[in-house]
Formats: structure tokens, C-alpha cells, sequence
């Protein structure tokens, strides 16, 4: 089945940039996702990317997908102290199946 | 739009009892899932619900776990009995897409704790 691996932790300095990794196993992803999790919530959708595309952005997020190496990254601009929480990757196969796989995701801490 | 209702908030009992949990998606939202998340780690699903009908329950532990989406709203996932294991924040989430090109919209969980 699909294993989704980020590393545990980041740390950064306000305003500046935090790029965030995720690997993924399954070639057959179809839709792949960024949520945020704050301490006490529930998972918030920040941003996905269809596996046809290499790049999105929305404001201060950046996705860049490698296909060929199962590569997914999230890219903050700008970091605030308010984009302190755990990032969850997370891959669906499409297809029929729907499913999520997540990784465990990586706390960011933004120093001020 | 109002979000995904989950109750309990939270929810303490002890290992052998039973234990519900209740979950109103986003109205409209056919597809209804139940996801596991022990601390440290990513959410796992539980189950798929496409109307009142299950889609996947391959990681569902059958011998104590259940749940039912009777009218293709609201949903309840109980455990019976209740193992040490099983303490897990159990998060709820509903699509409207099923091919889940809209991301899923995530309650915000009920934390339980089995002593």
C-alpha cells in the first residue's frame, strides 16, 4: 500500500521562507494534499495538486510536485508566527479509491 | 457553510466499556469518512460512506468496531469494548466529490481516552 514519509520537525525564523518535504510510494496518486493542524483542531485544507500538474500556487503557498521521485513540497512565503502547527501530506490514489494515506506529519515552529 | 459536527469533544472511559461517537457532515456532502489519528501520528481511515452505503471498511476492526450512516446524513462509529490502544482523537470528514477533488473538510474530532 501507499507509505507517505515528511520529517518530523522544522524550524524557522519569522519572515522568512519554510519548505516542507514529502515522499510518497504510490506512482498511481492522483490528488495530493497539504492540511494544517493546530493544537485541539481538526485537519484544514490548505492546498492540493492534481498529479497532471508540476506547480500551483495560492498566495503564500507554493506546491512543487516531482512526479518521477514521488517528491511533494510545500513552500511558505513569508512565515508567521500564526503558521506554527503540524503539516500533514497526504495522498489519494483516485481511481475508484478515494482513501487518504497521510504521513505523520512535520511541527513547524516559527521563532519571532 | 457550517462545518463538520462532531460530539463529543471529548470522551474518558475505561478500557472494556463502550463508547459513541456522532458526526453531521457538511449538508449536501454524499461521502462521509471516519479517520483514526493516535497522537504522533497521521490520520488512518476507518471507514467510507458513500450515501448510506459503505465504500471501504478494510481497516476497520470488526470485532469491536462498527458504525452506520442510516439515512445518508449523520453518522455514529461506537467501539465495543473499548481496548487501552484505543485512545485516538477519531476524526470526522465529509466530500462532495467523491473523487476527492475538493479535499475533504475535517471536523474537529472527538480525543478519547481508554484507562
Amino acid at each position: 500500500g501507499e507509505d507517505v514519509e515528511q520529517s518530523l520537525f522544522l524550524s524557522v525564523r519569522e519572515g522568512d521562507s519554510s519548505v516542507i518535504n514529502c515522499t510518497y510510494t504510490d506512482s498511481s496518486s492522483t490528488y495530493l494534499y497539504w492540511y494544517k493542524q493546530e493544537p485541539g483542531a481538526g485537519l484544514q485544507l490548505l492546498t492540493y495538486i492534481f498529479s497532471n500538474m508540476d506547480m500551483k500556487q495560492d498566495q503564500r503557498l507554493t506546491v512543487l510536485l516531482n512526479k518521477k521521485d514521488k517528491h511533494l513540497s510545500l513552500r511558505i512565503a513569508d512565515t508567521q508566527t500564526g503558521d506554527s502547527a503540524i503539516y500533514f501530506c497526504a495522498a489519494s490514489p483516485g481511481a475508484g479509491s478515494y482513501q487518504l494515506t497521510f504521513g505523520k506529519g512535520t511541527k513547524l515552529s516559527v521563532i519571532p | 457553510e457550517a462545518g463538520v459536527a462532531q460530539s463529543p469533544r471529548y470522551k474518558i472511559i475505561e478500557k472494556r466499556q463502550s463508547v459513541a461517537f456522532w458526526c453531521n457532515p457538511i449538508s449536501g456532502h454524499a461521502t462521509l469518512y471516519w479517520y483514526q489519528q493516535i497522537l504522533g501520528q497521521g490520520p488512518k481511515l476507518l471507514i467510507q460512506f458513500q450515501n448510506n452505503g459503505v465504500v471501504d471498511d478494510s481497516q476497520l476492526p470488526k470485532d469491536r468496531f462498527s458504525a452506520e450512516r442510516l439515512k445518508g446524513v449523520d453518522s455514529t462509529l461506537k467501539i465495543q469494548p473499548a481496548k487501552l490502544e484505543d485512545s485516538a482523537v477519531y476524526l470526522c470528514a465529509s466530500s462532495l466529490d467523491p473523487g476527492g477533488g475538493d479535499g475533504y473538510t475535517f471536523g474537529s474530532g472527538t480525543r478519547l481516552t481508554v484507562v
